[in-house]
């Protein structure tokens, strides 16, 4: 496509419930960043693909949180028995390779009631 | 470590004025920095980047910023605001790879337009 796809656009979880984001970066994008934006505050980062190599998981908050790329291509978020600290919006950045801009996709605002 | 500051949670200004957000970043590395602009339900624009080329930085929408090494700063301004300029403005910053240690972000700043 002709840029970062993420779905769904929305989504609400009742607590305990698992949930997964889908992240489509741009083709042929090696690498990958998922970001969690909570209300009124700064993207922060979560983790990083460099094809389906996840090269620094750092920034996931807890054991919960899960991300895989098994193809190189398509990405997704899983979050395991969501808890009401999870509501935010999710952000997927696809870069060609290292050192390139980052091209972001509209998100996923997840809300956990 | 890498951080960001952006000094004002908000800002307004008349349309037609002068727009300065203001930003300061810490990185025990030479920075890449950015600016980004979010509008309401959107993701994030690249307004522009430093990547240690020019200091002063034109980007996107008539918006510019200049890197200070010794302020430690970069400032984004545009001389006159447009209704269409209010958004959601976030400084960034990087290591030198630009990318593979991802971007750290400030806590926006939202630009408000008065008519």
């Amino acid at each position: 496509g002709a840029g970062v796809s993420q779905s769904p656009r929305y989504k609400v979880a009742k607590r305990g419930q698992d949930v997964a984001l889908r992240c489509d970066p741009i083709s042929g994008h090696v690498s990958l960043f998922w970001y969690q934006q909570a209300l009124g505050q700064g993207p922060e980062f979560l983790t990083y693909f460099q094809n389906e190599a996840q090269l620094d998981k750092s920034g996931l908050p807890s054991d919960r949180f899960f991300a895989e790329r098994p193809e190189g291509s398509v990405s997704t978020l899983k979050i395991q028995r969501t808890q009401q600290e999870d509501s935010a919006v999710y952000l997927c950045a696809s870069l060609l390779v290292a050192n390139t801009e980052a091209f972001f996709g509209q998100g996923t605002r997840l809300t956990v009631v | 470590a890498q951080s960001v500051t952006q000094l004002g949670s908000h800002v307004s200004v008349s349309e037609g004025a002068l727009v300065l957000l203001r930003c300061n970043y810490s990185s025990s590395v030479p920075p890449y920095l950015f600016w980004y602009v979010q509008y309401p339900n959107q993701g994030l624009q690249l307004l522009l980047k430093y990547t240690s080329a020019a200091t002063l930085v034109k980007g996107i929408n008539g918006f510019e910023a200049e890197f200070k090494k010794s302020e430690t700063s970069f400032h984004l301004t545009k001389p006159s605001a447009h209704m269409s300029d209010a958004a959601e403005y976030f400084c960034a910053v990087s290591g030198a790879g630009g990318g593979a240690d991802g971007l750290t972000f400030g806590k926006g700043t939202h630009l408000i337009i008065q008519p």
